[in-house]
């Protein structure tokens, strides 16, 4: 159903581990997106890339590190993180990040527990 | 100041009510407005565009008022299917999310 893929959908992993989020859009957009969701709170916006390039990094500590191989994929580096990063991790990808009227769909989500 | 408000609710309400939301926004040169429903634990999913005219889509209507700078969304004869968190969305460049308002409707 949805045109934004995100793998893998659960994952369990300790503070020293090293792990990979990873998203793909097959709808043609210019745009991608990293989304936090905690337990019960808003949307934070952590990464924006267009045409491949970081376009705005919301103040987001080092321990994630995005990557944009290609306008088609996403993905989030997870490396040394903390119980409080235990979240839902959200991907989007939109038409362009300057282009009018171009709403943004989302993948299903990754959910993060850190142990 | 936030750049996009909306009231957090909770709005609690009997099945067959008319609910509205509003939206307020700070950058008077947004572009694009949208409202997003987004389920528990689920990812957000766009319910509809809102248009300078105006728009409805069954039972939602939505609105936009660029003097005073905000959005609302009506849902008339409430299901209990609508119970879920309400995304405004503003868009300037980039996508801008409201902290959204939970929608609770009762039997």
């Amino acid at each position: 159903e949805t045109g934004v893929t995100q793998t893998p959908r659960h994952l369990v992993m300790g503070m020293t581990n090293k792990k990979s989020l990873k998203c793909e859009q097959h709808l043609g957009h210019n745009a991608m997106y990293w989304y936090k969701q905690s337990a019960k709170k808003p949307l934070e916006l952590m990464f924006v890339y267009s045409l491949e390039e970081r376009v705005e990094n919301n103040s987001v500590p080092s321990r994630f590190s995005p990557e944009c191989p290609n306008s088609s994929h996403l993905f989030l580096h997870l490396h040394t993180l903390q119980p409080e990063d235990s979240a839902l991790y959200l991907c989007a990808s939109s038409q362009g990040v300057g282009t009018e009227n171009t709403e943004a769909f989302f993948g299903q989500g990754t959910r993060l527990t850190v142990v | 100041r936030k750049e996009v408000e909306q009231d957090p609710g909770p709005f609690n309400v009997p099945e067959g009510a008319t609910v509205a939301f509003n939206c307020t926004y700070s950058n008077s040169a947004s572009q694009s407005f949208f409202w997003y429903r987004q389920d528990c634990r689920k990812e957000p999913k766009l319910l509809m565009s809102v248009y300078s005219s105006g728009n409805e889509d069954g039972r939602f209507t939505a609105q936009l008022n660029r003097a005073s700078q905000y959005i609302s969304l009506l849902i008339r004869d409430s299901k209990l299917s609508d119970s879920a968190t309400y995304l405004c969305v503003v868009m300037e460049g980039k996508s801008t999310f409201g902290d959204g308002t939970t929608l609770t409707v009762k039997p």
